[in-house]
Order: C-alpha cells, then structure tokens, then sequence
C-alpha cells in the first residue's frame, strides 16, 4: 500500500463547477497536510495547509481533513481553465524530517 | 523575500559523468529537502538537511549525495550518471522540517 493515494485522474470539470480532488494516507501518525498544485514543466506551489480535522477555507479553496478515516480532500469551487494543472497532496508526520507526496491528480477544467 | 533558487536550470551530461546541483533556500529557512519527479514515478524524497545534518534519506542509491553549508545552502551531487537519471531535481526549502516547504524552480537534468 503506498503511503499517500491519489486518483491520477485525469478530472474533468465544467467551467464554473466544483472541483473535488482526495487523498489518503496510511500512517495515523501523520500531523500536517499539505496541497500543491503544479503546471505542467514548472514547479509545485503551495495551495494550502491543514493541521486539525474539519474544514480550512482560503478563498476559491477549502481543504478537508478527516483523521479518523485518513483522508484529506480539496474542494475548488468555480473552478476556472487556469485551474488545470496536477494537485499534489503531501503528509508530514512529526519527528521524520520527511514529505511523503502523492503522485498527483490532473485535474482539466473546460471551458 | 526571495524564493528558493535553484542553480543550473537546465543540464545535459552523458552517462557515467558526475553533477553537482545547488540550492539556495529563502532567506531564515534551515531545512532543505530534495526531490527528484519523473513522469512515471512522481515526486521521489531524496533527502533533507536541517542545520547542516542530514535527517533523512530516501530510497536512493548511493550516487545520490549532498550536503548543507553553515547558511543553508545546500548542493547535491549525483555520480556516475545513468540515463534513469533523467529527472526534475527539485528543491524545498522551510524554516524547520516540520513547517511548509517551498520549491525552487527546479533543474532538469537530461542524461544521454
């Protein structure tokens, strides 16, 4: 089992639509969570972070995370063609000086 | 404040060849971690530095070295090039290891 999952995809979603992108994890030891988002031929960067299970909102983004069931999701409402690009989830987990990333879900917005 | 730099931005070596790749973090960051991204592999941990020790490493062969200097920055060196060491090298950098990483732009390597 990998250590962090996601659906490659790739996920398409109208204009205007919500975007819904998941992640699980496998250690519950796992203490920070972090989203990225990177287009194609450049580098990741940071979206958002969550630490605590519920909800964090920072604009147009929302991120989900739920301990107990070891998922974290990424909510993008109004999704708009600039979107597209691949979303990287990560896990920290205190102690290991390590990010386990995911491999990504390509996510198209069509216009 | 400036980002995370990275130096060379691009560089084509043919096998059996070392390289040296550096990476200046942003300013006040202690912890740089590497990464190499492949198309089929994804973003691979190489290792992390914070205040000058490595901390962790990942499943890479010993070709794979690098190190940190007393202000952060940090190089790693890849001996004996092999073709599968085609990638994009990239490197985060944070405060400590436990907070946000921030990438630099990155370096592709081309190995022929």
């Amino acid at each position: 089992q990998k250590e962090v999952e996601q659906n490659s995809g790739p996920l398409s979603v109208p204009e205007g639509a919500i975007a819904s992108l998941n992640c699980t994890y496998s250690d519950r030891g796992s203490q920070s969570f972090f989203w990225y988002r990177q287009y194609s031929g450049k580098s990741p960067e940071l979206i958002m972070f969550i630490y605590s299970n519920g909800d964090k909102e920072d604009g147009r983004f929302t991120a989900q995370l739920n301990k107990a069931s070891q998922y974290v999701s990424l909510l993008i409402r109004d999704s708009q063609p600039s979107d597209s690009a691949t979303y990287l989830c990560a896990v920290n987990m205190l102690g290991t000086y390590k990010y386990i990333f995911g491999t990504g879900t390509r996510l198209k917005v069509l216009a | 404040k400036a980002g995370v730099t990275q130096t060379p931005r691009y560089l084509i070596k043919t096998r059996g060849q070392q390289v040296t790749l550096s990476c200046s973090p942003i300013s006040g960051h202690r912890s740089v971690s590497w990464y190499q991204q492949t198309p089929g592999q994804g973003l691979q941990f190489l290792f992390e530095y914070f205040s000058e020790t490595q901390r962790n490493k990942g499943n890479f062969p010993g070709r794979f070295s690098g190190r940190q200097f007393s202000n952060s920055r940090s190089e790693m060196n890849v001996s004996t090039l092999e073709l599968g060491d085609s990638a994009l090298y990239l490197c985060a950098s944070s405060p400590t290891p436990w907070e946000t990483q921030y990438f630099g732009p990155g370096t592709r390597l081309l190995v022929l």
